[in-house]
């Protein structure tokens, strides 16, 4: 079957570093994605990892490592707007989409 | 990055009647794109596949004579919801899926349509 685990939830400071993990099992792969989504908005995207490694992005970084099923998203400097959810999305073998139930991040003062 | 538009972003409508929603793609044609639907505090599920001019791929346990897909054109996806109840009412979210870029293939996902059923 198809499975995607990320924690359910995270607390974080302000400043700080966060590293949201995701583990996935899938029928195929054909990359992994980082969502980020506020509260009653649509998910807008992150990053996409296809290849393992690290792939950076300003405050925001993701690995992938493909032989392990494995991938986080970094996220440094925290600012209170990054309290979101962050959903980890697979696309399959068959180029589905499927999503983690996502993470919910509290970032705190 | 590309935009993804919804009409209507929220609607209430009285049990039995049908809702249309409407999802466009607004600066790049989108051969396909999916619907997901997404209850409080769970993630996104992948409803249908809806690929322009064929008819669209659904997922178990989604009745397809219930949810209408009709991908008319490469900008446009309408997702009708027939005969909705309330265990319908939930957040429904299509995404288009942006074929430009050497490399990276994404889905960029319309705003959602917030759908209650009385």
């Amino acid at each position: 079957g198809q499975n995607i685990d990320q924690p359910t939830e995270m607390t974080a400071t302000e400043g700080a570093i966060v590293q949201i993990n995701c583990t996935y099992q899938t029928s195929g792969f054909n990359g992994l994605f980082w969502y980020q989504q506020h509260a009653g908005e649509a998910p807008t995207f992150l990053s996409y990892n296809v290849l393992d490694g690290l792939e950076e992005k300003g405050r925001f970084s993701s690995f992938l490592s493909r032989s392990k099923g494995y991938s986080y998203l970094l996220l440094k400097e925290l600012q209170m707007k990054d309290s979101a959810s962050y959903l980890c999305a697979v696309k399959t073998g068959g180029f589905k989409t499927i999503f983690g139930a996502g993470t919910r991040l509290f970032v705190k003062a | 990055g590309a935009v993804v538009s919804q009409h209507p972003s929220r609607v209430i409508c009285k049990s039995g009647t049908s809702v249309k929603i409407e999802c466009r793609s607004l600066d790049f044609q989108a051969t396909t794109m999916f619907w997901y639907r997404q209850f409080p505090k769970q993630s996104l599920m992948l409803m249908a596949t809806s690929n322009e001019g064929s008819k669209a791929t659904y997922e178990q346990g989604v009745e397809k004579d219930k949810f209408l897909i009709n991908h008319a054109s490469l900008t446009l996806s309408t997702l009708t919801v027939t005969s909705a109840h309330p265990e319908d009412s939930s957040f429904y979210i299509c995404s288009a899926r942006d074929l430009r870029g050497a490399v990276q293939e994404t889905q960029y996902f319309g705003p959602g349509t917030r759908l209650l059923v009385l």
